[in-house]
């Protein structure tokens, strides 16, 4: 059974450092990985997907990585701001034929002015 | 903008009642899932449809919840009686399978948060 794991669970950080969230699988026989954003009481905003042929994936400030082999994926954020507080959650889509994604935990995220 | 739109947002009810949450995928997408997020569990799937046929459920306590999808642009999740342990958010999202490719983007909606008392 697929389980993911999300370090840290928390982090606060100021105004204008780059970090990077972890996010680890137990099965590397995925189809994709997606990482979603999710504000306080709010649905879940997909980040990047990578699918599981690729390295990497960059959206603006965001940069996912993959390595399936080792069972980690890695969310860098440069210079981040307040507004991105919230909290991150990584999820893999598997084989087996099972098409539900497995989400970890989240981390969240502070980002204080 | 396309998007999954869920009703209710928010939902309380009395243990007991019945519950029925509704979920409108984004036009064109063939698969549909319904997840459950809690403090303690996360986020889990319950079910999820291709081309409105169930294909799997067994994250569905299936003594009390029933999921169906009427028509391609509706998809319900049923709880009856409900308990104050489904106290939950419960979230739909819809993807598109294209041919014989099996990777695909899942697209989440608001949710409804449900409290049973």
């Amino acid at each position: 059974k697929q389980e993911v794991t999300q370090i840290p669970a928390a982090l606060s950080v100021p105004e204008g450092e780059n970090l990077v969230l972890n996010c680890s699988f137990t099965d590397s026989a995925i189809y994709n990985l997606q990482w979603f954003r999710q504000d306080p009481g709010k649905g879940l905003t997909s980040l990047l997907l990578i699918q599981s042929s690729q390295r990497e994936q960059t959206s603006g400030r965001l940069n996912a990585s993959l390595d399936k082999s080792s069972g980690r994926s890695t969310l860098y954020i440069a210079a981040s701001q307040p507004g991105d507080s919230a909290t991150y959650l990584c999820a893999v889509h598997s084989g087996g034929g099972a098409d539900g994604l497995t989400f970890g935990k989240g981390t969240h995220l502070i980002i204080q002015p | 903008d396309a998007r999954v739109t869920q009703t209710p947002r928010h939902k309380v009810t009395e243990m007991g009642q019945e519950v029925t949450m509704r979920c409108q995928p984004i036009l064109g997408h063939n698969t549909v899932f319904w997840y459950r997020q809690t403090m303690m569990q996360g986020l889990e799937l319950l079910a999820y449809f291709r081309n409105r046929a169930p294909l799997d459920d067994s994250g569905m306590p299936k003594d009390r919840f029933s999921a169906e999808m009427p028509d391609a642009t509706l998809a319900t999740l049923k709880i009856q009686p409900s308990e104050p342990r489904d106290s939950a958010v419960y979230f739909c999202a819809s993807g598109l399978v294209r041919g014989g490719r099996v990777s695909y983007e899942q697209y989440f909606g608001p949710g409804t948060r449900l409290t049973v008392t």
